[in-house]
């Protein structure tokens, strides 16, 4: 199985702030990534496939980057809204796997 | 605009077999290049991939369920289902159920049903 990791776990930021999230896969899966969001109580959704191209619907202040095993999702200008835990998932090969999340405080 | 909707008992009993079933609407299940996919999130945990369907006829299953898991699916109901054997409480979990399409050769879970959460106990 391929192992995604995320960091941080955890982070702590304001509205306004520019947030940084990564994923690292045990190997190379090209640009076999997709992110996506999950607030409490409610089903995850799908925020960037194909590493960094941007669901019809996703405001623009979310991008994501990379390419082989090194991946990122940044958030520019924080909202109140993208409180919420960000899952990090490669479609290479099967089993699907996912991050273990990142989950996206208020300071 | 396609809807997933999870269906099933909540409470399972160990050593017991749990089913659930996914309803699509605003789409045919059985048209178009989707896989139908199970995934799972035990409370307070990460998304776990359970397998899926392809509507071409193919299943696929996470090896470390996949001598207890089935998945199925119904064409004349517009439903795909999951099957899971011999529970125990490790397979406490909430179950989504998702559609996955092709971006290219790459694939992303697009929608989601809103998940149904099923305990295992006595």
């Amino acid at each position: 199985d391929i192992q995604m990791t995320q960091s941080p776990p955890s982070l702590s930021a304001s509205v306004g702030d520019r947030v940084t999230i990564t994923c690292r896969a045990s190997q190379s899966i090209n640009s076999y990534l997709n992110w996506y969001q999950q607030k409490p109580g409610k089903a995850p959704k799908l925020l960037i496939y194909t590493a960094s191209t941007l669901q019809s619907g996703v405001p623009s202040r979310f991008s994501g980057s990379g390419s082989g095993t090194d991946f990122t999702l940044t958030i520019s200008g924080l909202q109140l809204e993208d409180f919420a835990t960000y899952y990090c998932q490669q479609s290479y090969s099967t089993p699907w796997t996912f991050g273990q999340g990142a989950k996206v405080e208020i300071k | 605009q396609v809807q997933l909707q999870e269906s099933g008992p909540g409470l399972v009993k160990p050593s017991q077999t749990l089913s659930l079933t996914c309803t699509v609407s605003g789409g045919s299940i059985s048209s178009g290049s989707y896989y139908w996919t199970w995934i799972r999130q035990p409370a307070g945990k990460g998304l776990e991939w359970i397998g899926r369907f392809y509507t071409g006829g193919s299943t696929n299953y996470n090896p470390s369920l996949k001598s207890r898991v089935t998945i199925s699916v119904d064409t004349s109901k517009n439903q795909f289902s999951l099957i899971l054997s011999s529970v125990t409480a490790a397979d406490t979990a909430m179950y989504y159920c998702a559609r996955a399409s092709n971006y290219g050769s790459k694939k992303a879970l697009d929608y989601w049903g809103q998940g149904t959460l099923v305990t295992v106990s006595s």
